[in-house]
């Protein structure tokens, strides 16, 4: 258990409505990641942290924005929820330190949510 | 730029038989390379990880995946399938640093009785 907990864990949301998920690790680790899981596309990196206001895009972040105020909460946000970001989304957190490149991802239990 | 094909969406085998997921990268730096399991409305569980170390990875539950450099591939192996073994698995590479782990779109994995 990598002690990572997700909130909400299902949630219902109408077209162009904001929402915002939250990721909670209790073990001060730097890395963290959200993720997008789409049947027939695997998971998809949608933002990644390395540290406090430190954030990054991945490979689909357009429509969504992050934020990290604290080491253990890295929040995600969708402004304006569109039926196209129906997903179960995974929070993940990566020890180590600056370069590690070998620690690996532990993830969350996921949120899945529908946009109606 | 680094990348994964897994091949196969779906394979099914029988209880007691060989298990074979198939994983190719593409990498170029030495990669660093992971397979993972989903069960059904769960997170993603690490099941063993290369890391240069040894090319041949024991994991957990009795899996086993041999890193061969000149055939870029990492595939996964059990030698004789439990039910228990039905799951979505997932090959992913990293390079060095900061890099994002890349994923493949995955293998369900069905085992009959």
């Amino acid at each position: 258990d990598a002690g990572i907990t997700q909130s909400p864990r299902h949630k219902v949301t109408e077209t162009g409505t904001p929402v915002t998920l939250r990721c909670h690790q209790t073990e001060n680790h730097r890395y963290m990641y959200w993720y997008r899981q789409d049947p027939g596309h695997g998971l998809r990196l949608i933002h990644y942290s390395y540290g406090v206001k430190d954030t990054d895009k991945g490979e689909v972040s357009d429509g969504y924005s992050v934020s990290r105020s604290k080491t253990e909460d890295f929040l995600l946000t969708l402004e304006s929820a569109t039926s196209s970001q129906t997903s179960v989304y995974f929070c993940a957190i990566r020890p180590g330190t600056s370069g590690g490149g070998t620690d690996t991802q532990y993830f969350g239990p996921g949120t899945r949510l529908t946009v109606l | 730029a680094q990348s994964v094909t897994q091949l196969g969406s779906h394979v099914s085998v029988s209880e007691g038989a060989l298990v074979l997921l198939r994983c190719n990268y593409s990498s170029s730096v030495p990669p660093y390379l992971f397979w993972y399991v989903q069960y059904p409305n769960q997170g993603l569980q690490l099941l063993l990880k290369y890391t240069s170390a040894a090319t041949l990875v024991k994991g957990i539950n009795g899996f086993e995946a041999e890193f061969k450099k000149s055939e870029t591939s990492f595939h996964l192996t059990k030698p004789s399938a439990h039910m228990s073994d039905a799951a979505e698995y997932f090959c992913a590479v990293k390079g060095v640093g900061n890099t994002p782990l890349v994923f493949g779109k995955g293998t369900r994995l069905s085992v009959i009785a």
